[in-house]
């Protein structure tokens, strides 16, 4: 990818269990998103955190950052068979250039 | 209220014939603008963004171009498709204010080229 990688690139878990997703990246970055994808369809900004943040939380969705590793990791609590969609992280190394991972495909089953 | 809004959905094109995608976006000045290409099951790679009218940056080279006439329009064509041309198009903005650094997605454009 032009910038970060998530992991694993497949999930499947039980409705009602913990998914956590990585994400690393190569350069610097002024701040990481996490956006989700439903199939087929556009992406939707989950959570944001900058780089001078250590951790974020968002209704069932809590971000780490790990910028001396240049890592990132998404976790969802609860699961629920809505939350089954590909989710990427994004990068913004430089102005106005943002780039994204190739995702993990989260499968939660009822 | 922005929006954006990206045509056509589904765009089924021989080799050879031109390709024209449209973006607009709604309820916000002077964005930054993106296109995206995804392959089937994969991640997103940048394309071509622009900061203002007539201002374009290329990522990769390719056989596609970008253009933005208005302020709120980009736009992306290509003189004559490749096999390797398809997959799913992605258009989105940069929005500003209380929104800084997040971007918002068009429903995407799904190219199939025969």
């Amino acid at each position: 990818s032009q910038q970060g990688e998530e992991d694993p690139q497949a999930l499947s878990i039980q409705e009602g269990e913990n998914a956590t997703m990585n994400c690393s990246y190569k350069t610097s970055i002024n701040n990481l998103q996490w956006y989700r994808q439903n199939s087929g369809r556009g992406l939707v900004h989950l959570i944001l955190i900058r780089s001078n943040e250590r951790e974020k939380h968002s209704g069932r969705l809590r971000v780490t950052l790990d910028t001396s590793k240049k890592s990132s990791s998404l976790l969802i609590t609860a699961s629920r068979a809505a939350d089954t969609a590909s989710y990427f992280c994004a990068t913004l190394p430089l102005l106005n250039k943002f780039y994204f991972g190739s995702g993990t495909k989260l499968n939660v089953k009822p | 209220s922005q929006t954006i809004h990206q045509w056509p959905a589904t765009l089924v094109q021989p080799v050879g014939s031109p390709l024209s995608l449209e973006c607009t976006v709604e309820g916000t000045s002077n964005p930054n603008l993106y296109w995206y290409r995804q392959a089937a099951g994969r991640g997103l790679q940048l394309l071509f963004y622009s900061v203002g009218i007539g201002q374009i940056s290329s990522e990769v080279p390719q056989n596609l171009s970008a253009s933005r006439p208005q302020d709120r329009q980009f736009i992306l064509s290509s003189k004559k498709l490749l096999l390797s041309d398809s997959g799913f198009y992605l258009c989105a903005y940069h929005g500003w204010g209380l929104m800084a650094g997040e971007l918002f997605f068009g429903e995407g454009s799904r190219l199939t080229v025969l």
